[in-house]
């Protein structure tokens, strides 16, 4: 069974463009959530997308934002990149978000602000 | 948002040595997950956990769900190279749907 996948794995952007990375999760897998991963902060929850639905939202500005298709693939977006946005972005499944779940990532997209 | 307090925050052991790392919420939580990370690549599942005091093992690797709720611990036993790499805790809120990550641990084993 195929894993959660991710692309790009790599990208640099300059500041003032955009970007949008794609995920796709484990085969039967509806929920898909997206993390922003830098070293001095961790893990940050972005957003959870179930059924093409934004369920949950985390403490992003509106720069950021997602979208969940019919396939439960999922893409995030980042408008007007700013340097700090350097970071790892991870995408991470699960079956349904709730209950006895666990979430199953990607190897992360690496996205560099120049 | 949820506060996930994980310590220590880096470890430096001789191969051998037996770990242990732990976890602390503000809040409750319904589900305890572990996770390892190599450089590169996203967080591999060590062990989940879905009810207080539940006690879990996964070979060398020993994981319980704290009886309060509130708290967790992974323990890692006779350390071998391999163990190197940034351990996380997380955690499922009872709302659900959203899992909140600790700082992590960074383990260094030196053979």
């Amino acid at each position: 069974k195929a894993g959660v996948t991710q692309t790009p794995r790599y990208l640099i952007k300059t500041r003032g463009q955009q970007v949008t990375l794609s995920c796709s999760p484990i085969s039967g897998h509806r929920s898909v959530s997206w993390y922003q991963q830098t070293p001095g902060q961790g893990l940050q929850f972005l957003f959870e997308y179930f059924s093409e639905t934004q369920r949950n939202k985390g403490n992003f500005p509106g720069r950021f934002s997602g979208r969940q298709f019919s396939n439960s693939r999922s893409e995030m977006n980042v408008s007007t990149l700013e340097l700090g946005d350097s970071a790892l972005y991870l995408c991470a499944s699960s079956l349904t978000g709730a209950g006895a779940n666990v979430l199953t990532f990607g190897a992360g997209s690496r996205l560099t602000v120049l | 948002g949820q506060q996930l307090n994980q310590s220590p925050q880096s470890m430096f052991i001789q191969e051998g040595e037996d770990v242990s790392m732990n976890c602390t919420s503000s809040s409750i939580f319904n589900t305890w997950l572990w996770y390892k990370q190599d450089p590169g690549e996203g967080p591999v599942l060590l062990i989940a956990l879905y009810k207080a005091g539940e006690l879990t093992s996964n070979g060398r690797l020993t994981a319980q769900f704290g009886i309060t709720r509130k708290d967790s611990f992974l323990n890692i036993s006779a350390s071998i190279p391999s163990d190197v790499g940034i351990y996380f805790c997380a955690g499922e809120a009872n709302t659900g749907n959203q899992f909140y990550f600790g700082t992590g641990t960074s383990l260094t084993v030196i053979p």
